[in-house]
């Protein structure tokens, strides 16, 4: 166990729908990292939070949107799904500066 | 911009194996360098880091060394083993970035006994 908390671990939901995608950072973890992991794209960086604050933004659609809550946890809500959103949705939590992450297990998501 | 390039797997290894991954990168001024270890159906582990230029990273046998004038940071173990199977990924953070890694595509490792 990393530490970071993801859930679900899996998800299935249709075209057009909307999922929400929730992360615990491991404890004393002030950023939380999102990230895309699909075949094609390869490990793509969405998001960073950072003790509530958006920090940093990458490739994440404007379908899809972040936040983190004062208890630290973070949410990824992704809307209008398409079949190209289906991916492994990774989480990743540091405590900051030049240290590396912690990652959770992912969400997989597949759209139909 | 930044980017990392990795060799293209598969790469299959009979036990006890020499393994090279090569890793290459593309940043403006000093990024730190990681290699990440994913397991199947597991999320990434940090297997070892450099954050400057001549800087090795090591751990359970594997190593890498930032090498600021070819822009590589090769993966290296001497021995593997069947338990090495996996998914490594080369990434960087680079400077003035905030915590932002930008990975290679990730290379798979099947050793077989």
């Amino acid at each position: 166990d990393s530490g970071v908390t993801q859930t679900p671990k899996h998800l299935i939901t249709a075209t057009g729908q909307r999922v929400t995608l929730r992360c615990s950072p491991r404890s004393g973890d002030l950023s939380v990292y999102w990230y895309q992991q699909s075949l094609d794209q390869g490990l793509q960086f969405l998001i960073q939070y950072y003790n509530g604050e958006e920090r940093a933004k990458g490739n994440i659609l404007e379908r899809f949107s972040a936040q983190q809550f004062p208890d630290l946890h973070s949410e990824l809500n992704l809307s209008s799904l398409e079949l190209g959103d289906s991916a492994l949705y990774f989480c990743a939590s540091s405590v900051g500066g030049e240290r590396g992450y912690t990652f959770g297990s992912g969400t997989r998501l597949t759209v139909v | 911009g930044n980017s990392v390039t990795q060799m293209e797997g598969p790469v299959t290894l009979s036990e006890e194996a020499f393994l090279t991954i090569n890793c290459t990168y593309t940043a403006t001024g000093y990024p730190s360098l990681f290699w990440y270890v994913q397991y199947p159906g597991e999320g990434l582990q940090l297997l070892l880091k450099a954050t400057k230029a001549d800087d090795k990273g090591s751990n359970k046998g594997f190593e890498a060394t930032y090498r600021k004038e070819t822009t590589s940071f090769h993966l290296e173990k001497g021995s593997v083993q069947v338990s090495d199977s996996a998914v490594y990924f080369c990434a960087l953070r680079a400077q003035g970035q905030g915590g932002k890694l930008i990975f290679g595509q990730g290379t798979e490792l099947s050793v077989k006994p």
